[in-house]
């Protein structure tokens, strides 16, 4: 049972670039979120699914999009990285939106750097 | 939802217990506090959670005051694997819209 699983760990890329996160979790959970933490700062919302087929923003949402591919898979795109970008991504699920008596439970991250 | 208040950093010597403890003035009465661990490289981690009075579980206790506006994690005799950032969060338990909103959280540091 691996959890929430992200991929890929580690990605630098050149301002302009694209690039898709992915993020998947095996635990039949309906609800899915991305955040990303710069250092000294604590997690920031970017986009979250509360359920297969729907997606909303979050606290930062510009620069990004996602798609929840199906009930398992959400994937966070940059289209065009910036270096304010360079951060540590992590994807989460919980088993219903509401996070009471349903935790979150995280991936272990993606760090991207954008020079 | 409630804005949380907590230290930026404490530490700790090895077999201490240490409690930390978070400010939400604001708190309503559809809120639930929740707390979680996050280690270096990994992301956090669920601990404990509750509304109200006290809860233990196998990694922690939450005491909670009859006015619910502050709520304190007590870690037991605190080991140097315990040395992480610990967030606490305020939800309402019952909308399903606003997803929980993380803090700076607070950086224990435990020392040998």
């Amino acid at each position: 049972n691996a959890g929430v699983t992200q991929t890929p760990k580690f990605q630098v890329l050149k301002t302009g670039q694209s690039m898709t996160l992915q993020c998947a979790q095996d635990m039949n959970h309906n609800s899915m979120y991305w955040y990303r933490q710069d250092p000294g700062m604590g997690l920031r919302l970017i986009y979250y699914s509360a359920s297969e087929g729907t997606t909303d923003k979050g606290e930062v949402p510009n620069g990004y999009n996602v798609s929840r591919l199906n009930k398992r898979e959400f994937s966070l795109r940059l289209e065009s990285a910036a270096p304010s970008q360079t951060s540590v991504y992590f994807c989460a699920s919980s088993e219903r939106q509401t996070s009471y008596n349903s935790p979150l439970h995280f991936g272990n991250g993606t760090r991207l750097t954008v020079t | 939802l409630a804005k949380t208040t907590q230290p930026i950093s404490m530490d700790s010597y090895e077999g201490q217990e240490v409690n930390i403890t978070c400010s939400h003035n604001n708190i309503a009465t559809n809120d639930y506090i929740t707390w979680y661990q996050q280690f270096p490289s990994q992301g956090p981690r669920f601990i404990i959670q509750g509304y109200k009075t006290k809860v233990t579980n196998e990694v922690a206790s939450l005491f909670i005051p009859a006015d619910r506006k502050s709520s304190t994690l007590s870690l037991p005799r605190v080991s140097l694997s315990d040395t992480a950032v610990y967030y606490c969060l305020v939800g309402d338990m019952n909308s399903g819209n606003t997803p929980l909103v993380f803090g700076k959280g607070t950086r224990l540091s435990v020392i040998a």
